[in-house]
């Protein structure tokens, strides 16, 4: 799992600002995910990628957004629209979305001030 | 859709007890299992992982077991060390659709020397 990064690892924002986490990953994985992470919440999908140029909204998506350009990135945008965007971020990626095992990246904690 | 109840919260254990972590599962098409520890502020690491064509599988101190017919699932650790401590999170799979997993809420395990 040390081949999925994730920055920053720390990230402040002011109301009504738009601000994108970073996610990259080099184990040539097809299947790219973004989850949120609230106390006692366990994980909740926030929008998932099966290849490039394609992705899914997951249970909580409104509020967020993502891009594929790239295998090897999938970014998340947390807009303005997100009405409670304090948490933890995780992205993840397995070798296909068929596939068992996911790798988390390290996170990023996202603070809105 | 898929939803998962994972029981207790907190656990509390004095060194070398057993700690047992149960989970439910509401979708009989679900297949795959797997089992992931979370150290504080640490990323999401995959520790076991049990199929639906196995009742029980072990690995040195930790064993998961599948009750298809109730549709529950358990994480067993047996002599538990204070490195132990960590959130447990379970999670379901199906074997159609998006194969995208649904995670329990987590249980957080404290073990005391």
């Amino acid at each position: 799992d040390g081949g999925i990064t994730q920055s920053p690892k720390y990230l402040f924002r002011k109301e009504g600002q738009n601000v994108t986490l970073s996610c990259e990953q080099n184990l040539n994985h097809d299947a790219m995910y973004w989850y949120r992470q609230d106390p006692g919440q366990g994980l909740r999908l926030i929008y998932y990628s099966q290849i490039v140029n394609d992705f899914q909204k997951g249970d909580i998506a409104e509020g967020y957004s993502v891009s594929r350009e790239k295998k090897e990135s999938f970014p998340l945008t947390v807009t303005s629209a997100q009405k409670n965007p304090t948490a933890f971020y995780l992205c993840a990626s397995s070798m296909s979305s068929g596939t068992d095992t996911q790798y988390f990246g390290p996170g990023t904690r996202l603070t809105v001030l | 859709g898929e939803n998962v109840e994972q029981h207790p919260s907190t656990l509390s254990v004095q060194e070398g007890d057993s700690a047992v972590i149960k989970c439910t599962y509401s979708d009989s098409a679900s297949n795959y299992f797997p089992w992931y520890k979370q150290e504080l502020g640490k990323r999401p690491q995959l520790i076991i992982d049990i199929r639906s064509n196995v009742g029980e599988k072990k690995d040195q101190r930790i064993a998961v077991t599948l009750n298809k017919t109730a549709k529950h699932f358990s994480l067993h650790i047996t002599e538990t060390q204070p490195e132990d401590s960590a959130v447990y999170f379970c999670a379901a799979r199906e074997s159609g659709g998006s194969y995208i997993p649904t995670f329990g809420r987590g249980t957080s395990l404290i073990v005391h020397p």
